[in-house]
């Protein structure tokens, strides 16, 4: 079965702390992406890799930056964290090729104090 | 520039009932698709449908229908039947093809719309 995986459900930081956000996928896929989702704005690309070490700014990548150092794994950072940054983040990967549908993690719910 | 448009923000329903969610987009691409994800209460959107731009044949999956029409730009869902599980949030996207290396799908969202089945 396909899996997308991430670190934690739920975090809860405070202004100005560092986190990191990781995400696994299984399926081999080239692609991997970071979301955030927020009410009434439904998901929006922070940012996205096409390969290892190569990533690509999605529309809102202000505040974020990402690594990706090995296939399965890509990582999203927020190097001091705002509380409008409080929000629910969602991983997803997809095979290359355009017409491939991408697969989405469970989502972490982070709250900044 | 590409936009998703869901109007319906929520929908209730009592089970049984047919419920149609719809979805209708902007592009000036000629090649492009359209996605259906389903996002249940535990959080993790479930991919539903695929649809190319050549393509506007309606499908039907079980209870499951989508009407593609190029002519009004939607691609509207509809649910026959609806069941408690059918509770969700929905949505709808919108590809942008990008060839950058093996290729990927930049998708578009729309801000989805929360279905509430009641027994």
């Amino acid at each position: 079965d396909v899996k997308v995986t991430q670190s934690s459900r739920y975090l809860v930081k405070r202004t100005g702390e560092k986190v990191f956000l990781e995400c696994v996928q299984d399926m081999d896929h080239e692609n991997m992406f970071w979301y955030r989702q927020d009410p009434g704005l439904g998901l929006r690309l922070i940012y996205f890799s096409y390969d290892v070490k190569m990533k690509e700014k999605g529309d809102i990548p202000e505040g974020y930056s990402v690594s990706r150092e090995k296939k399965e794994r890509f990582s999203l950072i927020l190097e001091s964290a705002s509380t409008n940054q409080t929000s629910m983040y969602l991983c997803a990967s997809s095979k290359g090729g355009v017409y491939n549908e991408q697969f989405f993690g469970p989502g972490t719910r982070l709250t900044v104090l | 520039a590409q936009k998703v448009t869901q109007a319906q923000t929520e929908i209730s329903v009592v089970e049984k009932e047919d419920v149609t969610l719809d979805c209708v987009y902007e592009t000036r691409d000629t090649t492009y698709y359209l996605f259906w994800y389903k996002q249940p209460p535990s959080g993790e959107l479930v991919f539903l449908i695929r649809r190319n731009s050549f393509d506007e044949q309606n499908e039907i999956s079980g209870r499951y229908s989508w009407n593609f029409q190029k002519s009004t730009s939607s691609f509207n869902f509809t649910i026959t039947a609806s069941q408690v599980v059918d509770s969700a949030v929905y949505f709808c996207a919108l590809s942008e093809p990008q060839r950058i290396s093996g290729g990927y799908n930049k998708l578009i969202f729309g801000a989805g719309t929360r279905l509430a089945v009641h027994p």
